[in-house]
């Protein structure tokens, strides 16, 4: 069974960094092109940054480029996004799915950037 | 970067019902387009991909159709457990961008 699990959010300053993480089980995780998914409660989705299986391209919304990296671990199963230069409008729940048409989903880790 | 729209923002259905959700990009995204359902307080879940394939374990009262430019997915027979939000998004380009949603209510 394919599980996708966040975890590290919490509460930052802005200006701040903070690295949430994907823990990837039930596949080959080095297989597949991996994402992160954003969403500001109650609002809708948006596409924050995407990795290919091996690691290499990576691809950035203009909205992030250049304050956020996103890696992987293949040998961990795990997805990392640091974040850094951290804005209020950056606060959004965060979500890790698979592939481009993103078929699996994490529950999502919560950050939140406030003074 | 694609700009997605979809209509109507909301609707109201009773159960029973066929519902369709239109989606649009701005351009020729040729199938690459998925849909989803999200519920309050849950992650979004994959409904369908490549604009008409079912997604394992997705009930058949779902479909989708449609290329390049519009497309629609449609609930057959609205069921109580359907009422929830939905998207679709394309992933033809970088950045890869979602519509603003469809909110199904009783």
């Amino acid at each position: 069974e394919v599980q996708l699990l966040e975890s590290g959010g919490g509460l930052v300053q802005p200006g701040g960094s903070l690295r949430v993480s994907c823990a990837a089980s039930g596949f080959t995780f080095s297989n597949y092109g991996m994402h992160w998914v954003r969403q500001v409660p109650g609002k809708g989705l948006e596409w924050v940054s995407g990795i290919s299986g091996s690691g290499d391209p990576t691809y950035y919304a203009d909205s992030v480029k250049g304050r956020f990296i996103i890696s992987r671990d293949n040998s961990k199963n795990t997805m990392y996004l640091q974040m850094n230069s951290l804005r209020a409008e950056d606060t959004a729940l965060y979500y890790c799915a698979r592939r481009g048409f993103f078929e699996y989903w994490g529950q999502g880790t919560l950050v939140t950037v406030s003074s | 970067d694609i700009q997605m729209t979809q209509s109507p923002s909301s609707l109201s259905a009773s159960v029973g019902d066929r519902v369709s959700i239109t989606c649009r990009a701005n351009q020729d995204i040729t199938n690459y387009l998925a849909w989803f359902q999200q519920k309050p307080g849950h992650a979004p879940k994959s409904l369908i991909y490549h604009a008409s394939t079912l997604q394992s374990g997705v009930p058949s009262k779902f479909s989708g159709s449609g290329s390049g430019t519009e497309f629609t997915l449609t609930i057959s027979s609205l069921q109580p457990e359907d009422f929830a939000t939905y998207y679709c998004q394309q992933y033809y380009s970088y950045p890869f961008t979602f519509g603003p949603g469809t909110k199904v209510d009783l």
